[in-house]
Parts: C-alpha cells; structure tokens; sequence
C-alpha cells in the first residue's frame, strides 16, 4: 500500500487567501483524522472522521477552518480566510479502528502564510 | 480534559539506553501509546500499552502502570537513527475518543 497520501507537500500563500489541503487514507482504514503541529503548541487534533462522517471537530480553532470527507478515498482541510498564525504542518492519518492507537500518518504539508 | 507531561529533551551517547517517563492525567483512560518523529518527517506508531506491564519491540520497550498514571518508553542500545523526538498520546473515552499527545521529548543520540 501506498500509504497516507497527502498533497501539497508545500504550500506558500498570501494572508487571505483560500488554502486548500487533501488526503488520501490507507484504503479500507474506517477513520481520518487531521492534525495540525506547530512548536507552540505541538501536535494538535483538529476533526476526526469515522466512515465519512466528521464525529469530533472540537479542534477545529475557529469558523475559517472546514473539513470534508465525501467519500473513503478522500478528504479536504480548507482555510478560508488564511492567516499567519495558520503556518504549521498539517497531517493527515488513518486507522482501521481505535483498538490499539495505530494510526498511520502522511509525510504532512507544510503551510506558511505570509 | 487530559493532560501529558514528558520531558522536553535528553541526551545520551550510541550504546546507551535512554528512559522517557510520561505521566498523564485523563477521566477514561483506555491506554497509551508511542510514536517516533524524525526531523521534517511524520510520527510514526511505536507501541501501544493497553494493561499494565512491559511491551517488548526489539530494542524499545514500553511501560505501563495504570494506577500510577504513569508509563515509559525505553531505548536500549541507542543508535545514532534514535536522534527524534517520542510522544505519549493518550485515547481518553471520556473526552470523544481523541487521541491526546505529550509536547515530546527530543532524543540526541551522541557519538
């Protein structure tokens, strides 16, 4: 398998400006998640889902940030406004289940804003 | 909510072994994990412990005491590839089942 896919791998954007990040999970894994890590404040869940459907988005920090998963295959984290202080990694991961933790995270994108 | 302390760094020579205690404060505990990140790179899962006691992968281990909130992961026999940090992270029934990671300890791996 190929793993989390994630994509872009860099991303360099003006403040304001729509940033629009997407994942690929392992397939047949029931659960994705999203993260964001910076040194402040380390590595942060911002929304979960399981089968599709978002089930914690009580990290997501404010209204401009939004996240779907349409399909298994398939996820988006959008931004929108974005601001300085959205500059971090984003990872995304998947688990085939919550039993023992395993989760399975992607090589992350890297977002400044300027 | 759940909170996770771990030290922020270590340093130790190739060959030695290294400690890493993590203490947790959770409401529904349901067990405790490790990931690994190198530089630049992404976590990657080490060991869980969901019972009290001693898991073995190769050269690291990890501990768990569930009464004492308390676990550790030990470095046996460190190479230079050891130099990363290491999380504890948490899944707390009581808070949604999210996973909740310690700050990290940064490992250097000296020659």
């Amino acid at each position: 398998d190929a793993g989390v896919i994630q994509s872009p791998r860099h991303e360099v954007t003006e403040m304001g400006q729509e940033v629009t990040l997407r994942c690929k999970p392992i397939s047949g894994h029931d659960y994705l998640f999203w993260y964001r890590q910076t040194m402040m404040r380390g590595l942060e869940l911002l929304i979960y889902f399981n089968n599709n459907v978002p089930i914690d988005d009580s990290g997501m920090p404010e209204d401009r940030f939004s996240a779907k998963m349409p399909n298994a295959s398939f996820s988006t984290l959008k931004i929108q406004p974005s601001e300085p202080r959205d500059s971090a990694v984003y990872f995304c991961a998947s688990s085939p289940g919550l039993g023992r933790e395993t989760q399975y995270f992607g090589p992350g994108t890297r977002l400044l804003v300027l | 909510g759940q909170s996770l302390e771990q030290p922020s760094e270590v340093t130790a020579v190739e060959g030695a072994i290294v400690q890493i205690n993590c203490t947790y404060q959770t409401s529904g505990f349901y067990g405790l994990s490790w990931y690994q990140q190198h530089d630049g790179g992404a976590p990657t899962f080490l060991s869980y412990n969901g019972l009290d006691g001693l898991e073995e992968t190769g050269r690291f281990s990890s501990f768990l005491s569930r009464s004492d909130s308390y676990g550790y992961l030990l470095l046996q026999e460190l190479q230079m590839k050891d130099s990363a940090s290491y999380f504890c992270a948490v899944r707390d029934e009581a808070a949604g089942n999210k996973l909740t990671f310690g700050g990290g300890t940064r490992v250097l791996v000296k020659p």
